[in-house]
């Protein structure tokens, strides 16, 4: 059963950068699939923040494109996200997730349960 | 990036059919089978219930089908129940290895 855990800070100043981190069980990431990063603000609907692929390649959401980085560590069957200069708008619960596993591979099949980042000082 | 478009709330009878609507652009739900739904209750996770604008993967009751005409996805739920009271999301691949959601639909079970 595959199973992904965010982890990180819940809280994060204005102006700094967001940093977490998604652990994989179940299943080596080194294997394949596209491992994904998913935010909701509070009260609103989800937004797609990117994904990345086993082998490193990275594919962003162009809104956020020049704030953004995912990265993979497969010896710790982890990935991560890093979102630069934030402001109170990227107050959001944050969701890892994989893509895969079922038809074309576009969909997400696991979630993590989700983490809450506040941007406030 | 625009999200697709989808109303903002729905609602029905225990043992009616409803449906949402997902509207997008020849660049995402148009151009690609890659459409995917997913149910959200609240403080939860997502829940994937439907892959490939029509598919269903193991332990989603068929009550919940798939269709896409032109630029638009569709999600039946028929044989409403109360359990099926959350928001549905649809997502679509979008060109260059890219996801696009929509906005969301609430579904309230009257």
């Amino acid at each position: 059963q595959v199973q992904l855990q965010e982890s990180g800070p819940g809280l994060v100043k204005p102006s700094e950068t967001l940093s977490l981190t998604c652990s994989v069980s179940g299943y080596s990431i080194n294997s394949g699939y596209y491992w994904g990063w998913i935010r909701q603000p509070p009260g609103k609907g989800l937004e797609w923040i990117g994904n990345i692929y086993h082998a490193g390649n990275t594919y962003y959401n162009s809104s956020l494109r020049s704030r953004v980085t995912i990265s993979i560590d497969t010896s710790k069957n982890q990935f991560s996200l890093k979102l630069s200069s934030v402001t109170a708008a990227d107050t959001a619960v944050f969701y890892c997730a994989r893509l895969g596993g079922y038809g074309g591979g576009w969909s997400l099949t696991y979630w993590g349960q989700g983490i809450l980042v506040t941007v406030s000082s | 990036q625009s999200a697709l478009t989808q109303p903002r709330s729905v609602s029905g009878s225990p043992g009616q059919s409803v449906t949402i609507s997902c509207t997008g652009t020849r660049s995402d739900v148009g151009g690609f089978d890659y459409v995917s739904w997913y149910q959200q209750h609240p403080g939860k996770a997502p829940k994937f219930i439907i892959y490939d604008v029509n598919k269903r993967p193991s332990g989603v009751p068929d009550r919940f089908s798939g269709s896409k005409s032109g630029n638009t996805a569709s999600l039946t739920i028929s044989g409403l129940q109360p359990e099926d009271e959350a928001d549905y999301y649809c997502c679509s691949y979008r060109a260059t290895y890219t996801l696009v959601f929509g906005g969301g639909t609430k579904l309230t079970v009257l």
